[in-house]
């Protein structure tokens, strides 16, 4: 896939478990989160945002917790699922917001049976 | 509401050459932004169009070019090609609501050999 070359973290879990995907982001003056899955050969597909002014927004099966001190996020998906199993992405969209999305290396989440 | 789509899926040229990419975004959506995706760059932000103009870059050579229709359509053009612009070309659409999130294509995987 196109991730393979950037060594990705992988995240492998059993089916049924809860799976954490943590983000790193970069620039203190982002007030935008998004996370993306992006399964072999598709596009990314939005899956939850959040504000800065928020700290954990919930979702179907998925929560996403922002913490501004540290400047970390994370995305929590309960009762993984075989079709969770997909690279995911956080990108960060600067403060005036606009379309240049920074993304992170993101995660490959791999799903047992 | 189909998704935003992109022709050709697939391509593949010879150094040297150029080529054109088309995305056309989901219906209403007057914001348009190109990615490149690489194993050794992730993604990466080319530039974004919003009615007709070009409104933010990334830092990509000027080989890296792009244009927007009346339509919201829009095209991206690489000159010159070498084999490192080999990479998956995402389209990304979004509106002008609040909710800034982007929706992304299927891409163009663009192999130069």
């Amino acid at each position: 896939g196109e991730n393979v070359g950037l060594h990705l973290p992988t995240l492998s879990v059993q089916e049924g478990d809860n799976s954490i995907i943590n983000c790193a982001y970069s620039n203190s003056a982002s007030d935008y989160f998004i996370w993306y899955k992006q399964e072999s050969g598709k596009g990314p597909q939005f899956i939850i945002d959040i504000r800065s002014n928020m700290d954990k927004r919930q979702g179907q099966r998925v929560t996403v917790l922002l913490n501004k001190t540290v400047k970390h996020l994370s995305l929590q998906i309960a009762a993984t699922q075989p079709g969770d199993s997909a690279v995911y992405f956080c990108a960060e969209v600067p403060t005036g917001g606009g379309n240049k999305l920074t993304f992170g290396t993101g995660t490959q989440l791999k799903v047992e049976l | 509401k189909a998704g935003v789509t992109q022709t050709p899926r697939y391509l593949i040229k010879t150094r040297g050459q150029q080529v054109t990419l088309s995305c056309s975004p989901i219906s209403g959506h007057r914001s348009v932004s190109w990615y490149q995706q690489t194993p050794g760059q992730g993604l990466q932000f080319l530039f974004e169009y919003f009615s007709e103009t070009q409104r933010n870059k990334g830092n990509f050579p000027g080989r890296f070019s792009g244009r927007q229709f009346s339509n919201s359509r829009s095209e991206m053009n690489v000159s010159t090609l070498e084999l490192g612009d080999s990479a998956l070309y995402l389209c990304a659409s979004r509106s002008q609501g609040a909710q800034e999130t982007q929706y992304f294509g299927p891409g163009t995987r663009l192999l130069v050999l």
